[in-house]
């Protein structure tokens, strides 16, 4: 089936750094969806992405749809504590076996330098 | 605003019990859907409704029953309880095949 590879798996932050994850595949997605999840609650929805090439900005969150439509990436600015969690890629197809469903990657898990 | 309501937030079973996870969204959203999610994992899609009489698997849907008799509520059932079920379960909808989903805050089930 199909597969996003997302990175980093973790990563350390210090309040105001800038941080990037992102989200790859073999597959051609149709849209890109970015969700961040706290602990003990479901995820929630922070950016979508529907046509190739398409940067979009949700205050300090930027993410954008990868031209080839097997990636895209998140970026944060200026981070702050609340930033930390895990957050999620996800795609979704309008063709084949999972069409119109979401495709989830494993997350990039967001904690606070010791 | 509820959004999307999951019951219970919490369950422990003993292996071979069953139980029903509840899920309504008042949002009336035609599209719903179950996922489970283990540790360091995404979620994975268990089943989805796209209406109400209408239900089809996900990419791991053994162990599972599911049943749409109305737009709000889309139950998930487990039949005969086993230890590989232990999970975080969520609950999503979405008004139409492609739209950004909305989850729940998921029902916490630990089999022993």
């Amino acid at each position: 089936g199909q597969q996003l590879n997302q990175s980093p798996q973790s990563m350390f932050i210090q309040e105001g750094e800038d941080v990037s994850m992102n989200c790859t595949s073999s597959s051609i997605f149709n849209t890109w969806l970015w969700y961040k999840q706290d602990p003990g609650e479901g995820p929630v929805l922070l950016i979508a992405l529907y046509k190739a090439g398409e940067l979009t900005s949700n205050g300090r969150l930027t993410a954008q749809f990868g031209i080839t439509r097997k990636d895209s990436f998140l970026n944060i600015s200026a981070s702050i504590p609340s930033d930390v969690g895990i957050y999620f890629c996800a795609g979704q197809t309008n063709y084949g076996g999972s069409q119109g469903n979401l495709i989830f990657g494993k997350g990039t898990k967001l904690s606070v330098k010791p | 605003n509820a959004g999307v309501t999951q019951t219970p937030k919490f369950r422990i079973l003993k292996i071979g019990q069953s139980m029903t996870l509840q899920c309504t969204q008042d949002m009336n959203h035609n599209y719903m859907y179950w996922y489970r999610q283990d540790p360091g994992m995404g979620l994975k899609l268990i089943y989805y409704s796209v209406g109400a009489g209408i239900t089809d698997k996900g990419e791991v849907p053994n162990g599972y029953n599911v049943s749409r008799s109305t737009t709000e509520d889309f139950p998930l059932r487990l039949e005969l309880a086993a230890p590989s079920q232990t999970s975080v379960y969520f609950c999503a909808s979405s008004p139409a095949r492609g739209q950004p989903q909305h989850f729940g805050d998921g029902t916490r089930l630990s089999i022993l």
